[in-house]
């Protein structure tokens, strides 16, 4: 009950397309979903958090989209660059405990 | 510019060798925590820490343990290394609320056990 499902495990894109990547959980008490990216040779970063009280939330190319009822939400990546290439984390987490991260997704844009 | 840094990037160690793993944040987070990073399962938490002098077991605790003496060092110590501990291992630090906040990574250290 303490997971985040995550796919694709990975996925490639041409360039200008759109990148979608999926994560489900099961704990209704998780109310903070993150995501982090994750370029190689450096640890992961914070790219776009939503809390559940809304259903999407945009941040330039990115956005999340959150179906609460579906205990699922996902990452939309518009437009996608060679400079997105990276490996994703979704996540979720409940007020202090601890973060619970998804396996990853390793994107890939072709140029 | 928040910083996490790591004592290592690169470690290479015989089977049976004590390691140490050192993690120094300088944004005054009194969380800080220990994972590791294989490929196809993520980041998973070995230990993480509240409080100076105060450490929780994460999700695969067995052959590691921790030290936090000071507010700003997290260290992670394998007490006799493994083949099986060869990995990518990230050391980050939040605030005060360590869901809601934003954790901050370190760059990693890859360790090879031979």
């Amino acid at each position: 009950q303490q997971q985040v499902k995550q796919s694709p495990q990975s996925l490639i894109v041409q360039k200008g397309g759109i990148s979608i990547i999926n994560c489900a959980y099961e704990n209704t008490a998780f109310d903070y979903f993150p995501w982090y990216q994750q370029f190689p040779g450096k640890g992961p970063a914070l790219l776009i958090a939503i809390r559940p009280d809304v259903s999407e939330k945009k941040e330039g190319r990115f956005t999340i989209s959150f179906n609460k009822s579906a205990k699922q939400f996902s990452l939309h990546i518009m437009d996608s660059q060679p400079g997105d290439s990276a490996t994703y984390f979704c996540a979720a987490s409940h007020r202090d405990d601890k973060i619970i991260f998804g396996k990853g997704t390793r994107l890939h844009i072709l140029p | 510019d928040v910083k996490v840094t790591q004592s290592s990037r690169y470690l290479v160690k015989r089977t049976g060798e004590k390691v140490f793993l050192e993690c120094v944040q300088d944004m005054d987070h009194e969380n800080m925590f220990w994972y590791r990073q294989d490929p196809g399962l993520g980041l998973r938490l070995i230990y993480f820490s509240y409080d100076v002098k105060m450490k929780e077991k994460g999700d695969i605790p067995e052959g590691y343990s921790v030290s936090r003496e000071k507010k700003e060092r997290f260290s992670l110590i394998l007490e006799s290394a493994s083949t099986n501990q060869t990995s990518m291992y990230l050391c980050a630090s939040s605030g005060t609320s360590g869901g809601y906040n934003e954790q901050f990574f370190g760059p990693g250290t890859r360790l090879t056990v031979l």
